[in-house]
């Protein structure tokens, strides 16, 4: 049963583009979002939250936006760049359920262009 | 000055033996975890400890055992490894009175051959 999905394995923008990628999800009691960055070899890093009594979260070239009503979430980063190059997840939590339970999607490769 | 750190990096041995993890960081958090990201790439938690008591206990054989010595250790003791145990394992550490954010360590790659 995956509660997380991201449908896209892969994206490919140039250097400066918008890059978008989406996240949906299942289960109604999620109410926090987060979005990590994975480079090979390494750890995700935790890159931007947002929580459902929010749409929008910003900081800096990263945005994320949640549709409550659509169980969907997305990151744009603007203006992408070759280092934003990594393998990215979204994670769901619950706060009403399993403490500190993080679900992730099975992530999206992107690909930054020079 | 690493915050969640784990050892070995690689770890590669033969079906039936008995093999450990650890992870430790340094980030004085209260919450710590242990995932498995298997061949799919999925992301999935184990366990997690909080204050070094058991919270959640996931699916797991109980071939897997972890274990807090402290709130800033965890370790993952896995018996008589199969097969399927090959994957990537990462620790993690949070604050309970903070975000939801997790911080996690470089992985663990095990190989069982």
């Amino acid at each position: 049963d995956q509660q997380v999905k991201q449908n896209s394995p892969s994206l490919s923008v140039q250097e400066g583009r918008i890059s978008i990628l989406n996240c949906d999800y299942t289960n109604s009691m999620f109410d926090y979002f987060l979005w990590y960055k994975k480079y090979p070899a390494e750890g995700p890093t935790f890159l931007i939250s947002i929580s459902s009594i929010k749409d929008k979260n910003e900081d800096g070239r990263f945005t994320v936006f949640l549709n409550k009503s659509a169980k969907h979430l997305s990151l744009h980063i603007v203006p992408s760049q070759p280092g934003d190059s990594a393998v990215y997840f979204c994670a769901s939590f619950s706060s009403g359920t399993s403490y500190g339970k993080l679900t992730f999607g099975q992530g999206t490769i992107l690909t930054v262009h020079p | 000055d690493t915050a969640v750190s784990q050892t070995p990096k690689y770890l590669v041995t033969q079906m039936g033996n008995d093999k450990s993890i650890k992870c430790e960081q340094n980030l004085g958090h209260d919450t710590m975890y242990w995932y498995k990201q298997d061949s799919k790439k999925f992301l999935k938690i184990m366990f997690s400890y909080n204050n070094k008591e058991l919270i959640i206990n996931e699916t797991v054989p109980n071939r897997f055992s972890p274990k807090s010595p402290d709130k800033a250790h965890l370790n993952l003791h896995i018996n008589s490894l199969e097969l399927g145990d090959s994957a990537v394992y990462f620790c993690a550490s949070s604050q309970t009175d903070g975000g939801h954010e997790q911080y996690f360590g470089p992985g663990t790659r095990l190989t069982v051959t």
